[in-house]
């Protein structure tokens, strides 16, 4: 079946540090693939996505690009900032699978100043 | 704009008690889903809705029960809490297809 996996955590940078968090998927089908990010406290919200193989998703400084070859979709970010201190979840979903969206275990990073 | 409201925020409950957790959106999505979200696992899919009168099973139903009777409103039911059910549970909505989860803030309950 279809599912994510991220790279274990947790993650702690120093402030204007690069950020990589790996993901790769198993799928199907053709996958759309997400970034959520939950900040402490409160629920997830996504970051980005991208629907198909090759585009790149952006916001907020961070990008990551759908892989179909590699079956990936990694999290970067140049320069992180203490605000960027959040638990990151990968995610998919398909047309065969109802669009429901199948979480990786997420990430946490902890940035500090 | 409210968004996705969810209550209790926090609840203590006692083996084979029983609870609703509340679930409320103001957005018009059709589309309404329960999560629970355990250390290290991610979330689980619970429960999802695709429009009021309309309910189904995600991949951890069992201890739980949902109903949908109106747009807005998706109310998750424990009926017999067992310890296995603390958790951390997210009620979302979305338009459906590949359009964005709105989550709510979740509710903590432990039972022991």
């Amino acid at each position: 079946g279809d599912s994510v996996t991220q790279m274990e955590g947790p993650v702690t940078l120093s402030e204007e540090a690069f950020l990589t968090i790996n993901c790769t998927y198993t799928a199907t089908g053709y996958p759309s693939l997400f970034w959520y990010v939950q900040y402490p406290g409160e629920g997830l919200q996504l970051l980005l996505k991208a629907t198909k193989a090759d585009d790149k998703g952006s916001n907020k400084g961070f990008e990551a690009t759908y892989r179909k070859e590699t079956t990936s979709f990694h999290l970067e970010k140049g320069s992180v900032q203490v605000s960027d201190s959040a638990v990151y979840f990968c995610a998919l979903s398909y047309l065969g699978n109802d669009y429901k969206l199948s979480f990786g275990a997420g990430t946490t990073v902890t940035v500090r100043a | 704009n409210a968004g996705v409201t969810q209550t209790p925020k926090f609840r203590i409950l006692k083996i084979g008690q029983s609870m609703t957790l509340q679930c409320a959106q103001d957005m018009n999505h059709n589309y309404m889903y329960w999560y629970r979200q355990d250390p290290g696992m991610g979330l689980k899919l619970i429960y999802y809705s695709v429009g009021a009168g309309i309910t189904d099973k995600g991949e951890v139903p069992n201890g739980y029960n949902v109903s949908r009777s109106t747009t807005e409103d998706f109310p998750l039911r424990l009926e017999l809490a067992a310890p296995s059910q603390t958790s951390v549970y997210f009620c979302a909505s979305s338009y459906g297809g590949n359009s964005p989860l709105h989550f709510g803030n979740g509710t903590r309950l432990t039972v022991t």
